[in-house]
């Protein structure tokens, strides 16, 4: 069975300053994509970056980029120049990658961000 | 911008009593899920939906749940008779093909008395 493990259950950083969320997975699949979603206070789950296992770049999007080392199993998240919009519940997610109908994710229990003004 | 959308946003009910919990996905999506939020508690996958029948279920998918997609357009979520510990945050999320991420709507809170 595949776990995700997000060690750092709170972070705080400065508006404009660089954090790093972390996450470790464990799955004895060779090929799965892993994603990064955001939950702000209203709760709605905000896809912000996603990464094929397959791939060995690392996937940005604007000011958000992850570090993939498939080899240790970490999926970290970098978010540069951060924003106060950015306070927000992450959660780093797993999915295997199938052919057919299934698919489901598989969550860890998340990072509390809040940036500080 | 297509978005999923869930009917309604917080649902209070009272133990044993029948619950539903209705989606629309996006339009040319074609994989269907469940997943639900204990406050403060990891987002736990519940069922997958593909080709009009179940593709995957959890194991906190027991007897006492049941999804449909009645009408082509809506996705629904029944809780047949209520206990205290399905109080919790529900997500749907759909996605279009076996290789994309999955859209999630903003959830509907049930609360149950």
């Amino acid at each position: 069975a595949q776990t995700v493990t997000q060690s750092q259950p709170e972070m705080s950083v400065q508006e404009a300053e660089t954090v790093t969320l972390s996450c470790t997975y464990d799955t004895s699949e060779s090929n799965y994509y892993l994603f990064w979603y955001k939950q702000p206070p209203s709760r709605q789950m905000i896809l912000v970056i996603r990464q094929e296992a397959y791939k060995q770049q690392n996937a940005t999007e604007n000011r958000f980029s992850v570090n993939f080392q498939k080899a240790a199993k970490s999926f970290s998240l970098k978010i540069s120049d951060s924003q106060l919009g950015d306070t927000a519940m992450y959660f780093c997610a797993f999915m295997k990658h199938v052919g057919g109908s299934q698919g489901n994710l598989i969550f860890g229990k998340g990072t509390k961000l809040s940036v500080k003004p | 911008e297509p978005e999923v959308t869930q009917t309604p946003s917080h649902q209070v009910t009272q133990m044993g009593q029948e619950v539903i919990l209705r989606c629309v996905p996006i339009s040319n999506h074609l994989y269907f899920y469940w997943y639900r939020q204990i406050l403060g508690q990891k987002v736990e996958f519940l069922v997958s939906f593909y080709n009009n029948e179940i593709s995957e279920k959890s194991e906190i998918f027991d007897d006492q749940f049941s999804v449909e997609r009645p009408d082509g357009s809506n996705f629904t979520l029944k809780i047949r008779s209520t206990k205290l510990e399905d109080s919790a945050m529900y997500f749907c999320a759909s996605r279009a093909t076996a290789y994309n991420e999955q859209f999630f709507g903003p959830g509907t809170r049930l609360t149950v008395l």
